[in-house]
């Protein structure tokens, strides 16, 4: 069964600074990972999918992620923090008939 | 209407209460899932529908009944809940069910569940 492991359930940026949050997966088959954004009060929405193409993916709100197999990674970076960044942040992956595994959450806070 | 949409968004109920939960999804999709979202856990997968029929239970208690009448709208009921129940509540929709594996789920905006 694959999973998906988030280094720190809380970051905490200054504005204009750096978003560096981080996925570590586990699968024995290639997986297809995800990035997912939660708001204050909504649900969640995809921010990017990674699905065995390119390995540096790139989403909305200037948020990349690139597919590192070799250190099972799948971290999710912005070069310049925005106010309107702080939600918390999801990373989930899914192999072929099997279900989608989220990880449990970072919570991204932005430092004015 | 476009997207998930979720009702009610706030409910508080007693032990003993019946009441439902609604989802309506307008993006033509086939596939429907409840999700529990609690703090400092994970998602948990709850139940999945697929073209109307129940493709998945996440070993959920009785005490909550999901209904797919059609392929747009889903209802979770609750009865004899218990306050470690409380949590959001969260709907989501996708294109096909779970044996694509890249699918992109469409979430609802949640129902916040309290049980007293």
């Amino acid at each position: 069964a694959q999973s998906v492991t988030q280094l720190g359930s809380h970051v905490s940026v200054s504005e204009g600074a750096l978003v560096l949050l981080r996925c570590n997966y586990s699968s024995s088959v290639p997986p297809y990972l995800f990035w997912y954004v939660q708001y204050p009060n909504q649900g969640l929405q995809l921010l990017l999918k990674y699905t065995s193409a390119a390995t540096l993916v790139k989403g909305i709100n200037g948020f990349e992620a690139e597919f590192k197999k070799s250190e099972t990674s799948f971290h999710l970076t912005k070069p310049s923090a925005h106010m309107s960044d702080a939600a918390e942040y999801f990373c989930a992956v899914s192999v072929p008939i099997e279900k989608l595994t989220f990880g449990t959450g970072t919570r991204l806070t932005i430092i004015p | 209407e476009t997207g998930v949409t979720q009702t009610p968004r706030h409910l508080v109920m007693g032990m003993t209460n019946k009441k439902s939960l609604k989802c309506e999804q307008h993006l033509g999709h086939n596939a429907m899932y409840w999700y529990k979202q609690s703090a400092k856990k994970p998602l948990e997968l709850m139940f999945v529908y697929n073209f109307k029929e129940q493709t998945e239970n996440n070993s959920v208690p009785s005490r909550f009944s999901p209904e797919c009448p059609n392929s747009s709208h889903l209802f979770l009921h609750l009865h004899t809940l218990q306050p470690e129940d409380s949590a959001l509540y969260l709907c989501a929709s996708s294109q096909a069910g779970r044996l694509s594996g890249a699918n992109v789920l469409t979430f609802g905006a949640g129902s916040r569940l309290t049980v007293l």
